[in-house]
């Protein structure tokens, strides 16, 4: 069964104090890890998508990169806008065309000043 | 850029009746939306998959006369609670993928349902 587990499933931070995020996968053949942003009573936001192993990218504060069983969401400098919930999700293969993406619990970031 | 509605943002309803929420894809087509459901601190958790001109597909342990996905047009997709419990009360979301990725999806701001 596919999986994804998020780790710790809850951050508090002092305003600058540097952390990262973690979620570790075990999945019958991946295709693509997307890391999103979920504020209270919203919906999901995009931040990245990593496909392979060795890949990274940045945006701002947030930085994810992807090995083959994990990925980190590395925050840096983090500022109280930062605190949400950030979720880990994976696309498995599932033959050609758009599929669902499982994902992982989140982890709850709180940012405090 | 293009962006996925939601209407309701919010509904109370009585136990026994039903509600319908409305999943809309703004300024592109969407041949496929997910409906997903989210319990408080929990994950999303994929109900079906809704796809434009034919049959829903329901995840396991998904009734699909319970919850009626109707898929008419290439922007609208809608999610019916039939006959709604208390156990229903959740938050309900649905995503599309985005034209021109490979596998990026956006997502709708979400349905709050609470059932009384």
């Amino acid at each position: 069964e596919d999986q994804v587990t998020q780790s710790p499933e809850a951050l508090r931070l002092q305003e600058g104090e540097s952390s990262s995020l973690n979620c570790s996968y075990t999945v019958s053949g991946l295709r693509g890890l997307f890391w999103y942003r979920q504020d209270p009573g919203k919906g999901p936001e995009f931040l990245f998508t990593l496909y392979s192993a060795g890949e990274e990218k940045e945006k701002e504060r947030l930085k994810a990169t992807l090995t083959k069983k994990e990925s980190f969401l590395h925050i840096t400098a983090p500022k109280p806008e930062d605190s949400a919930t950030y979720l880990c999700a994976v696309r498995v293969h599932a033959g050609s065309g758009n599929t669902p993406l499982v994902f992982g619990k989140g982890t709850r970031l709180s940012v405090i000043a | 850029g293009a962006v996925v509605s939601q209407h309701p943002s919010w509904v109370i309803c009585k136990s026994g009746t039903s509600v319908k929420i409305e999943c809309r894809s703004l300024d592109f087509q969407a041949t496929t939306m997910f409906w997903y459901r989210q319990f408080p601190k929990q994950s999303l958790m994929l109900m079906a998959t809704s796809n434009e001109g034919s049959k829903a597909t329901y995840e396991q342990g998904v009734e699909k006369d319970k919850f009626l996905i109707n898929h008419a047009s290439l922007t609208l997709s809608t999610l019916t609670v039939t006959s709604a419990h208390p156990e229903d009360s959740s938050f309900y979301i649905c995503s599309a993928p985005i034209p021109g990725t490979t596998y990026e999806q956006y997502f709708g701001p979400g349905t709050r349902l609470t059932v009384t």
